[in-house]
């Protein structure tokens, strides 16, 4: 069946680092796939998707290219900052409007 | 200010006890959703619905009930059936031209003492 599954956290940065957070899925033929942020004690937002396969999204500095050929999804970010501090979800769209959610990765910022 | 509002924002229950949790929108969303959060697990769905007076249970739908009598409403019950119902709950909504996104309110942390 399809499923999402993400690296570990936390991942631990020093202000201005690079960020990639990886992200696999398997699924039948090319679901739509997306990043989603939750910020402390908050619910989550949509930070970038990309529909079909080669597709890149891009959101407030982040990106993720969606590569069929890996079936990845990586989030990548070139400079963060103390206010990216978060959890990050990726999740793949199954049939009737359902999402199917990775663990989440969560993500500290030291300036 | 088009969103989604949970309330309360912290609720406490003795064992054995139902309890509702609220999630109303106001962005004209057909489809609204109700996830589970525990710490250090991704989201899994309880409920949804595509329409109003229409649902369909998720993966984890036992021990919850919902209902959706209005567009706009789309109320949980965890019911004292649930055997582990401590958990932060997420209330989403999707709809018109980008239907794959779901809109999040900012979530009910209940705690069953």
């Amino acid at each position: 069946g399809n499923s999402v599954t993400q690296m570990e956290g936390p991942v631990t940065l020093s202000e201005e680092a690079f960020l990639t957070i990886n992200c696999t899925y398997t699924a039948t033929g090319y679901p739509s796939l997306f990043w989603y942020v939750q910020y402390p004690g908050e619910g989550l937002q949509l930070l970038l998707k990309a529909t079909k396969a080669d597709d890149k999204g891009s959101n407030k500095g982040f990106e993720a290219t969606y590569r069929k050929e890996t079936t990845s999804f990586h989030l990548e970010k070139g400079s963060v900052q103390v206010s990216d501090s978060a959890v990050y979800f990726c999740a793949l769209k199954r049939s009737n409007y359902q999402l199917i959610w990775g663990a989440g990765t969560k993500l500290i910022i030291k300036p | 200010d088009g969103g989604i509002t949970q309330s309360p924002k912290y609720l406490f229950r003795k064992e054995g006890q139902n309890v509702t949790l609220s999630c109303e929108q106001n962005l004209n969303h057909d489809a609204m959703y109700w996830y589970r959060q525990d710490p250090g697990q991704g989201l899994r769905l309880i409920y949804y619905s595509q329409i109003v007076n229409d649902f369909q249970k998720g993966d984890i739908a036992e021990g919850y009930s919902v209902s959706r009598e209005k567009k706009e409403s789309f109320p949980l019950t965890v019911t004292s059936a649930q055997k582990n119902p401590t958990a932060f709950y997420l209330c989403a909504s999707s709809g018109g031209g980008g239907r794959d996104t779901q809109y999040f309110g900012p979530g009910t942390r209940l705690t069953v003492l």
